[in-house]
């Protein structure tokens, strides 16, 4: 199985301060057909997750573009430019090119 | 714009059978669906997915436990891992898996979930 890594697994950050997390996978997710098939969840508290980002750089319909995702190969970074307090939650990485999908461990945002 | 819902026992014994099913309102026919769970307080798991003909890929760690199947009469899916144990209590979710008609247009799924059903093995 690949293994998806996640750092930090805590993050607590200010209002209005950028916020980044890493996410490192065990094996290359560029696919066959060229793509890199790596999205970012988010999972507010007691809520289902939420998908922000596809293909490792690409915002969901509604996501504010304050959320951007970016890496190659086996090294992927979620950035918030400027944290809200409607961001506090939990934010995984997944990979989608190889059999079976795994998840990052989940990194934790929180308001300092 | 789609919507799933889902249900199923929320609490069952060491031994038995889980059983979960999600309706999905929207489009049904060219995507996979995949189910996730969760464990209390820890992260996300991919169980499998299955397409409209029924083709399906599983985690390797449920082993053979673990059977998801589409009935495209009603636009549902199902969920069944079999032999519980409590290390199978979890948040479980269901969701839009990739778009398969249209290659060019992958984008790795997942980008509509169910609201989650809470299961409970406990004897």
């Amino acid at each position: 199985d690949v293994v998806m890594t996640q750092s930090p697994l805590s993050l607590p950050v200010t209002l209005g301060q950028p916020a980044s997390i890493s996410c490192k996978s065990s094996q290359s997710l560029v696919y066959s057909d060229g793509n890199t098939y790596l999205n970012w969840f988010q999972q507010r508290p007691g809520q289902s997750p939420r998908r922000l980002i596809y293909k490792v750089s690409n915002r969901d319909s509604g996501v504010p573009d304050r959320f951007s995702g970016s890496g190659s190969g086996s090294d992927f970074t979620l950035k918030i430019s400027r944290v809200e307090a409607e961001d506090v939650g939990i934010y995984y990485c997944m990979q989608a090119t190889h059999w079976p999908r795994t998840f990052g461990q989940g990194t934790k945002v929180e308001i300092k | 714009q789609v919507q799933l819902q889902q249900w199923g026992a929320g609490l069952l014994k060491p031994s038995e059978t889980l059983s979960l099913t999600c309706a999905v309102y929207g489009a049904f026919s060219g995507f996979s669906w995949t189910w996730v769970r969760q464990p209390p307080g820890k992260g996300l798991e991919w169980l499998g997915e299955i397409d409209r003909s029924g083709s399906t890929n599983y985690n390797p760690s449920l082993k053979s436990r673990v059977t998801i199947s589409v009935d495209t009469s009603k636009n549902e899916l199902s969920l069944k891992l079999s032999s519980v144990t409590a290390a199978d209590t979890a948040v479980y979710y269901c969701a839009r898996g990739d778009i398969l008609v249209v290659p060019a247009a992958r984008s790795g799924g997942m980008d509509v979930w169910g609201q989650g059903t809470t299961v409970i093995v406990s004897s």
